[in-house]
């Protein structure tokens, strides 16, 4: 079966706190796709990042890091220095098969407090 | 560089009525995708078009539901004879098809309520 598990449903932290985002995964495909995405109030999904199962380097954007682990099935993402605009629902999804459908996870409201 | 664009926005409708969403892909990107986003949850895959030809199709896609994409452009979604259960937020999103899966980009979704 293929699922992605978000357990964190919210969470909360002041401005300047790091906060990580846990995301698991279960697929038997070898061959898969990882990604980050974030739904701010407006509703637009936009895409943060991509990561196919080979590549298993961190990855670091800015603020924004990435810690992929196919040992414990693992995708989690991390805000360093957070701050309100960080504020919206982040969602992680696999990608798999030939079509490149989604599955995604129930998501994680993030709520940076000033 | 414009994004996926989709219309309307926003639908109202009583139950029973037919309505019907459009989407407008970035140009160049031959897979189109509908997703189906409920309160609090995360979107559900619906149906998938490369080019014209629709190639997978969601067992939530009931019979009441259809989607083309004439010329392999813009695509519609149908839903027959609405439900209250079919109120949700409808996403498009399309991507390239070149080896592997692409990343995906959204629209910002039509949201339908269904009285």
């Amino acid at each position: 079966a293929q699922k992605v598990t978000q357990a964190q449903t919210e969470i909360s932290v002041v401005e300047k706190e790091d906060v990580t985002l846990d995301c698991v995964y279960e697929t038997r495909d070898t061959t898969y796709y990882l990604f980050w995405y974030k739904q701010p109030p407006s509703g637009e999904l936009v895409f943060l990042i991509r990561r196919n199962s080979f590549d298993e380097q961190n990855e670091i954007s800015g603020r924004y890091s990435w810690n992929f682990q196919k040992s414990t099935s693992s995708f989690n993402f991390t805000i360093t220095a957070s701050q309100v605009v960080d504020s919206a629902v982040y969602f992680c999804a696999l990608g798999r098969g030939n079509t490149g459908k989604l599955i995604f996870g129930q998501g994680t409201t993030l709520q940076v407090k000033p | 560089d414009t994004g996926v664009s989709q219309d309307p926005r926003h639908k109202i409708t009583k139950r029973g009525q037919n309505v019907t969403f459009r989407c407008d892909p970035i140009s160049e990107h031959n897979r189109l995708y509908w997703y189906r986003q409920t309160l609090g949850q995360g979107p559900e895959f619906l149906t998938y078009f490369q080019n014209e030809a629709q190639l997978e199709k969601s067992r939530l896609l009931s019979d009441r539901f259809s989607a083309e994409r004439p010329k392999g452009s813009f695509s519609t979604l149908e839903i027959q004879r609405t439900e209250q259960g079919d109120s949700a937020m409808y996403l498009c999103a399309s991507s390239p098809a070149r080896t592997g899966i692409e990343t995906q980009y959204f629209g910002p979704g039509t949201r339908l309520l269904v009285l």
